[in-house]
C-alpha cells in the first residue's frame, strides 16, 4: 500500500460526458502528479501540483483539466468524454522539495467510455 | 517523439534467470533514472532508482547499470523468481528549482518467469 488513494476505482460512463476522479496523496506529501496509462500511448504525465499551486502540464488535452485544494486532495476532471479517453489515470505524489524524490503511486481508477 | 526507449517489449525467462531490460534516453538534461514494477490492477511501485554520477546501483537481486556516454541504462534482476512475473517500466525525469519533475516513461517490459 503506497499510501496514496484514488477514488473511484472504476467508472463506466458515456461519451460526451463529465466525471472527476479523486486522488488523496500519501500524508505530508506537497506534490500531486496524474498521469494517463493506455495500451497504446503507455504511461504518460498528465499534470503536476505542488502545495494548490500547478507546476508543469504535459499531454493533458483541454477538456480535462485538474485543481489541488488546501487539504491536498487533488481532482483531475474530464469532461466532453471521448472513447479514446478510456484509460487507467494514475495519480502519484511526492515530498515535493527535493531532488531524487519517489513518486509514490495510487492504484488508479479505471474509465471506460461507451 | 519518444523521449525513453525501452526494450524488448516482452521476456519470458526459466526460475534462476536473470532478465535484462535495456533503456535509451536522448535528453542529457536527465538526472533521475527510476525502475518501476507493476502487477496487474495495481498502479506502479518503484523499485530501484539511480543518478547519472553512479554507474551502478543494486537493491537486492535488483541492478540498475547505467552508462551516460551511450545514454543508456538496463536493469538486471538476479534469480528470477516467478514472483518477478510483472510489467517493468524504466523512466526518466530532470529536476527543476532544487525538486524532481514528472517521469517520463518507456513503453514497459512484460516479463514472465517460468516455475
Amino acid at each position: 500500500d503506497s499510501g496514496v488513494t484514488q477514488t473511484p476505482k472504476h467508472l463506466i460512463t458515456a461519451t460526451g460526458q463529465r466525471v472527476t476522479l479523486r486522488c488523496s496523496p500519501r500524508s505530508g506529501d506537497l506534490s500531486v502528479y496524474w498521469y494517463q496509462q493506455s495500451l497504446d500511448q503507455g504511461l504518460q504525465f498528465l499534470i503536476q501540483y505542488y502545495n494548490g499551486e500547478e507546476r508543469a502540464k504535459g499531454n493533458i488535452l483541454e477538456r480535462f483539466s485538474a485543481q489541488q485544494f488546501p487539504d491536498l486532495h487533488s481532482e483531475l476532471n474530464l469532461s466532453s468524454l471521448e472513447l479514446g479517453d478510456s484509460a487507467l489515470y494514475f495519480c502519484a505524489s511526492s515530498p515535493g522539495g527535493a531532488r531524487g524524490e519517489t513518486q509514490y503511486f495510487g492504484p488508479g481508477t479505471r474509465l471506460l467510455v461507451l | 517523439q519518444q523521449q525513453v526507449k525501452q526494450s524488448p517489449q516482452s521476456l519470458i525467462v526459466q526460475k534462476g534467470g536473470i532478465p535484462i531490460i535495456n533503456c535509451a534516453y536522448e535528453n542529457t538534461a536527465f538526472d533521475y533514472f527510476p525502475w518501476y514494477q507493476q502487477f496487474p490492477g495495481k498502479g506502479p511501485a518503484l523499485l530501484i532508482a539511480i543518478r547519472p554520477d553512479v554507474s551502478e546501483k543494486k537493491e537486492g537481486r535488483f541492478t540498475i547499470s547505467f552508462n551516460k556516454s551511450a545514454k543508456q541504462f538496463s536493469l538486471h534482476i538476479m534469480d528470477s523468481q516467478p514472483g518477478d512475473s510483472a510489467t517493468y517500466f524504466c523512466a526518466a525525469s530532470k529536476s527543476y528549482g532544487g525538486s524532481q519533475g514528472n517521469l517520463i516513461f518507456g513503453k514497459g517490459t512484460k516479463l514472465s518467469v517460468k516455475p
